[in-house]
């Protein structure tokens, strides 16, 4: 069993629509959950930061932990085209931990 | 801001040729380096981790390997190219958050 698992997708939804995105994990030790944004061809960029349980706002972006579910959320409201991207989940036990486990990844795609 | 810059962007190896990636790191002292790569439609591979000048642990066995000559200088290297090498290489640090470079697209040929 993997540690973090993600499905991978792909994910095609229409313009303006509510996006959820998942991961689940088995190691119990996470504190630290992020999500990261990939367009084709980049690297990764940080979108949601978290630590422990509870709800994250950034715009149109919410993170959601559930660490008695070992189940974690991203929300993207009123979507929009050029969210199209791939979706990394993400955790550590500690802060700036030696390892990062990342999910295998979800490709999503908002259609105009 | 922390930023890390990658080179090159692209790279076309021919199979048996050496590599020389190289990551370097601004806005931040003393982070944790590390070299992932990343197959198409994948998620990531970590190869590499540095929590120090001189300090590599490897994940995986494999013909890369790599050096950390500077605190926020992280080097992915080979000797001989494999066609199985090819990727997208990112490299990525961890201060209080981890962040990536751009990655360098390799086609061993």
């Amino acid at each position: 069993q993997k540690e973090v698992e993600q499905d991978p997708g792909p994910l095609s939804v229409p313009e303006g629509a509510i996006v959820s995105l998942n991961c689940t994990y088995s190691n119990s030790a996470f504190q630290y959950f992020m999500w990261y944004r990939q367009y084709s061809r980049k690297g990764p960029e940080l979108l949601m930061y978290t630590y422990s349980s509870g709800n994250k706002e950034d715009g149109r972006f919410t993170a959601q932990v559930d660490k008695s579910s070992k189940y974690i959320s991203l929300f993207i409201r009123d979507s929009q085209p050029s969210d199209s991207a791939t979706y990394l989940c993400a955790m550590s036990k500690v802060q700036g931990a030696q390892k990062l486990v990342f999910g295998q990844g979800t490709r999503l795609t908002i259609n105009p | 801001s922390q930023t890390i810059h990658q080179w090159p962007a692209t790279l076309v190896q021919p199979v048996g040729s050496p590599l020389s990636l190289e990551c370097t790191v601004e806005g931040t002292s003393n982070p944790n380096l590390y070299w992932y790569r990343q197959a198409a439609g994948r998620g990531l591979q970590l190869l590499f981790y540095s929590v120090g000048i001189g300090q590599i642990s490897s994940e995986v066995p494999q013909n890369l390997s790599a050096s950390r000559p500077q605190d926020r200088q992280f080097i992915l290297s080979s000797k001989k190219l494999l066609l199985s090498d090819s990727g997208f290489y990112l490299c990525a640090a961890t201060g209080a958050k981890a962040f990536f470079g751009q990655g360098t697209r390799l086609t061993v040929v």
